[in-house]
């Protein structure tokens, strides 16, 4: 099972909005709407921020939404803060009844 | 507080074997679903292995199918990763994740995560 694919590096200003790509195939993020989101801050255990395409874990803010189209799932962060910047995991659950992740998006605040 | 702590991280050399551990607190850890969750140095995640709530239920990635087994021992709020024949690719920092409540029987959202255990493979 390949990875899913997200872009290496985002990057935005405070105050604005990005959005963070990942794409699968149909035998994944096409086929099921269990994608996940996890932030991860440098030598700190992954956080869920997003689950089953775009539902909240509670405690996470209302700037985090998440969205499917097809083969591609997003992650859109608005009104970006410093606290913000940390590497960004996709994964979805396959068909093969395992879990995929993306390789990571390293988001920078400039 | 929902806690999870991972014990058993070592220095092992390839073909070898080791034993995770890790200790649910702060819920009723019988009637979630875990799984383990592997971090290589610099690198991304990697799922390795899920378990339904009651242990009946196992999934595998295919990268340690056969050589990892992942157990639990509802009565200790433990759950545990047995690792076989190991590999220098097998190198990473092993975190042990709760999944959904009771329900789902399939992987699919982690949370929370404990701090990880490191486990390094010598070749």
């Amino acid at each position: 099972q390949s990875a899913l694919t997200q872009p290496a590096s985002v990057s935005g200003s405070p105050g604005q909005s990005i959005t963070i790509s990942c794409t699968g195939t149909s035998s994944d993020v096409g086929r099921f709407n269990y994608v996940s989101w996890y932030q991860q801050h440098p030598g700190k255990a992954p956080k869920l921020m997003i689950y089953d395409v775009k539902n909240r874990p509670s405690g996470v803010s209302d700037r985090f939404s998440g969205s499917k189209s097809g083969n591609t799932a997003s992650l859109t962060i608005s009104g970006l803060q410093a606290e913000d910047e940390a590497d960004y995991y996709c994964s979805s659950y396959t068909m093969n009844r395992t879990v995929v992740f993306g390789g990571g998006t390293e988001l920078t605040v400039l | 507080e929902v806690q999870l702590v991972e014990s058993g991280g070592g220095l092992v050399q390839s073909g070898g074997s080791l034993r995770l551990s890790c200790s649910a607190s702060g819920f009723t850890f019988s009637s979630y679903e875990m799984n383990w969750v592997r971090q290589a140095p610099g690198k991304g995640l990697e799922w390795v292995a899920y378990t339904s709530d009651s242990g009946n239920t196992i999934y595998y990635a295919d990268s340690v199918k056969g050589r990892f087994t992942i157990s639990r021992d509802n009565a200790k709020n433990s759950l545990y990763l047995h690792m076989n024949r190991l590999r220098a690719e097998d190198t990473a920092v092993y975190y042990c994740a709760r999944g959904p409540y009771s329900g789902t029987w399939f992987p699919n959202w982690f949370d929370p995560w404990g701090q990880g255990a490191l486990v390094t493979v010598s070749s």
